[in-house]
C-alpha cells in the first residue's frame, strides 16, 4: 500500500541553523516524490520534486532533498533557516511527476523558527 | 495571474446541514483536484476532474459528497448531510495539462459541530 511517513510532527530550530525534515515512503511502483510547504494563510506550494536522475534535487527558497532508494527516504534539507521558513511541510508520493492526481501525503511537519 | 481561489475560507455548520465549497481554478487549467485534510492527519486525495469529467473519484469517502464542475470551469463540493468527521481543511488544486505543475488553493476549513 502507498503511504508516506513524516515522523516529526513539530520541529523547532534557531534562525541560521541547518534543517532536515524526514520523509519515508512506501510505494509499489517507481515513486515520484514531492515536498510542499504551506505558510500561514497560504495554499500548498511546491518546493521541489524528484522522478529520476540525480538523487539530490534543488528546489526553491534554498531547499534541497535527497532521494535514497535503499532507505525509501526523501529528506528535505536547508543549510541555513530563515524566520520566513516557519510553515508546515508536507512530503508526498505519486504516480506522476506532474499534475496532482492521487498524491499520497504525509501528516506534515510544522517548523518553528526562533531568533 | 490569479491563483486557485477557494470559497469560503472558513465554514462552521451544524451536523446534518448542507455545505457547498467552491473552487475557482487558474484560468485555462483543465485539470482540477480536490483533497482533504482531517485534523492532524495526512492530506488525502478526493477526486480529479479533466474539464467537466470526473477522471478519478476513487478518494471520495461516501455518497454524502458530491463534486461537480459545470462547464469545466469552477468546481463545487457539496457535503449533504454533514457529519462531525467531515471537519477538516478542503484543498483544491489545478493544472494546465498533463506534464505541468499543479497549484493549490489556500483551502476551506470546514467545522461541523
Amino acid at each position: 500500500a502507498q503511504s508516506v511517513t513524516q515522523p516529526d510532527i513539530h520541529i523547532t530550530v534557531s534562525e541560521g541553523a541547518s534543517l532536515e525534515l524526514r520523509c519515508n515512503y512506501s510505494y509499489g511502483a517507481t515513486p515520484y516524490l514531492f515536498w510542499y510547504v504551506q505558510s500561514p494563510g497560504q495554499g500548498l506550494q511546491l518546493l521541489l520534486k524528484y522522478f529520476s536522475g540525480d538523487t539530490l534535487v534543488q528546489g526553491i527558497k534554498g531547499f534541497e532533498a535527497e532521494f535514497k532508494r535503499s532507505q525509501s527516504s526523501f529528506n528535505l534539507r536547508k543549510p541555513s533557516v530563515h524566520w520566513s521558513d516557519a510553515a508546515e511541510y508536507f512530503c508526498a508520493v505519486g504516480a506522476s511527476v506532474t499534475g496532482a492526481n492521487n498524491l499520497f501525503f504525509g501528516t506534515g511537519t510544522r517548523l518553528t523558527v526562533i531568533p | 495571474e490569479a491563483g486557485v481561489t477557494q470559497f469560503p475560507s472558513h465554514s462552521v455548520i451544524e451536523k446534518g446541514q448542507t455545505v457547498t465549497l467552491r473552487c475557482d481554478p487558474i484560468s485555462g487549467h483543465d485539470n482540477l483536484y480536490w483533497y482533504r485534510r482531517v485534523m492532524g492527519k495526512e492530506i488525502k486525495f478526493l477526486l480529479h476532474f479533466v474539464k467537466e469529467s470526473k477522471q478519478d473519484e476513487s478518494g471520495m469517502p461516501n455518497n454524502r459528497f458530491l463534486a461537480e464542475r459545470t462547464g469545466g470551469t469552477y468546481s463545487t463540493l457539496k457535503v449533504q448531510p454533514a457529519e462531525l468527521e467531515d471537519s477538516g481543511v478542503y484543498f483544491c488544486a489545478s493544472s494546465q495539462l498533463e506534464g505541468t505543475e499543479a497549484f493549490f488553493g489556500q483551502g476551506t476549513r470546514l467545522t461541523v459541530v
